[in-house]
């Protein structure tokens, strides 16, 4: 069964540009979760939607948009790129929303990411 | 609020030593896992391990180990005898179960070098 897909694998914009960068779910999977790795840091979450409804937001300017698909496959678009939009963007997929109590995470899955160059 | 705390910013050994690298976490969540990540210059995230917070058994695989301390708030990961593959950088993560979502709290990483 394939991963976590992520398109397209390297995006190069300048400033000023809007950016859609996309992700396709484990088949079954109905939560896309993304996040943002600037170089030298740790990723930071940004969105996580399920079953096409927005379920959690990070700390990021509303530049940052989302919107899932009834396929569960996942747009983030940003406008107005700033140079210090340049990152790692990485997706992550779950089966359900949230997880549980005692032994029942909700287990995701990374893809390889896009990395966005801002010039 | 939750947060993930990786003092160690970089690390060189030379191959065959042991290395620890530590994580401190903070939550209000009683409820919570814990992770490891590797990710080697091409960028993907390799999970390693996810420990829930109510079981403290430390665990083993292979060369690995992880030591979590609820006492401490840490959950420590070692590597024994390193290998030049083990190069790259690690993430200790948090994921509180009381979250609306399923949000992973990352820490900044700890880059590992290890030298032959």
């Amino acid at each position: 069964d394939a991963g976590v897909t992520q398109s397209p694998t390297h995006l190069i914009k300048t400033r000023g540009q809007h950016v859609t960068l996309r992700c396709s779910p484990i088949s079954g999977h109905k939560s896309v979760s993304w996040y943002q790795q600037v170089l030298g840091q740790g990723p930071q979450f940004i969105f996580q939607y399920y079953e096409k409804e927005e379920r959690g937001r990070g700390n990021f300017p509303d530049r940052f948009s989302a919107r899932q698909f009834p396929n569960y496959s996942s747009e983030l678009n940003v406008n107005a790129l700033l140079l210090g939009d340049s990152a790692l963007y990485l997706c992550a997929s779950s089966f359900r929303g949230t997880s549980g109590p005692r032994s029942s995470y909700n287990e995701q899955f990374f893809g390889p990411g896009t990395r966005l160059t801002v010039l | 609020a939750q947060k993930v705390t990786q003092a160690q910013t970089e690390i060189s050994v030379v191959e065959k030593e042991d290395v620890t690298l530590d994580c401190v976490y903070e939550t209000r969540d009683t409820t919570y896992y814990l992770f490891w990540y590797k990710q080697p210059p091409s960028g993907e995230l390799v999970f390693l391990i996810r420990r829930n917070s109510f079981d403290e058994q430390n665990e083993i695989s292979g060369r690995y180990s992880w030591n979590f301390q609820k006492s401490t708030s840490s959950f420590n990961f070692t590597i024994t005898a390193s290998q030049v593959v083990d190069s790259a950088v690690y993430f200790c993560a948090l994921s509180e179960a009381g979250n609306a979502g399923n949000m992973l709290t990352f820490g900044g990483g700890t880059r590992l070098m290890v030298k032959p």
